[in-house]
């Protein structure tokens, strides 16, 4: 069974940094794109960025509103992918979801329960 | 970026109900179009990839069709544990985009 399980939220100051994880288990993490999604309290879905797999170099892609702020890695070892968020905004606010890319294809198939982030004073 | 718009934004349906949402994207994004479904307070699931595809364990009573600009979420014979709110997302193009969704609830 495909489980994706995030963790590492929390109340940070603005201006702060925070490191979200995704555990991922059930399938063969090293194949497939893994994404980030977040949802602002009471918004719609707002995509955060993707990290390909080794297959492609592991790299990236960013919405631009994190450009620059945050970075995604993943550690195949541990089969974990992470959110390293910096310098955050009270607009940064959401609950942020990891998705699993579909193998061979660029779409999601499966999200986890995600984690909530609050930036606030 | 690619602006994905969705209507209605809200619609009220009865249990057995056929229920169309429509979806269009800014420019053509080929069939590179997915559709979600997201319950109150759970995570998205993952309906429909490439336009017309159903994920893996959803009903047959979910369909979608389109190509290019506009697309559309059917639900044949609207069930109880469909009232959700749904999603589109664009795939062609970074940075990837979701439509503002559209609401299903019970009439």
């Amino acid at each position: 069974e495909v489980q994706l399980v995030e963790s590492g939220g929390g109340l940070v100051q603005p201006g702060g940094s925070l490191r979200l994880s995704c555990a991922a288990s059930g399938f063969t993490f090293s194949d497939h794109y893994m994404d980030w999604v977040r949802q602002a309290p009471g918004k719609g879905l707002e995509w955060v960025g993707r990290i390909r797999n080794k297959a492609n170099s592991y790299t990236t892609e960013y919405a631009a509103s994190v450009k620059g702020r945050f970075t995604i890695s993943r550690d195949e070892s541990k089969n974990s992918l992470y959110l390293q968020m910096n310098s955050l905004k009270t607009e940064d606010t959401a609950v942020y979801y990891c998705a699993r890319g579909r193998r061979g294809a660029a779409d999601f198939d499966y999200w986890g329960q995600g984690t909530l982030v609050t930036v606030s004073s | 970026d690619i602006q994905m718009t969705q209507s209605p934004s809200s619609l009220s349906a009865s249990v057995g109900d056929r229920v169309t949402i429509t979806c269009r994207a800014s420019q053509g994004i080929s069939n590179y179009l997915a559709w979600f479904q997201q319950k109150p307070g759970k995570a998205p699931k993952s309906l429909i990839y490439a336009a017309s595809s159903l994920q893996s364990g959803v009903p047959s009573r979910f369909s979608g069709s389109g190509s290019g600009t506009d697309f559309t979420l059917t639900i044949s014979s609207l069930q109880p544990e469909d009232f959700a709110t749904y999603y589109c997302q664009q795939y062609n193009y970074y940075p990837f985009t979701f439509g503002p969704g559209t609401k299903v609830d019970i009439k």
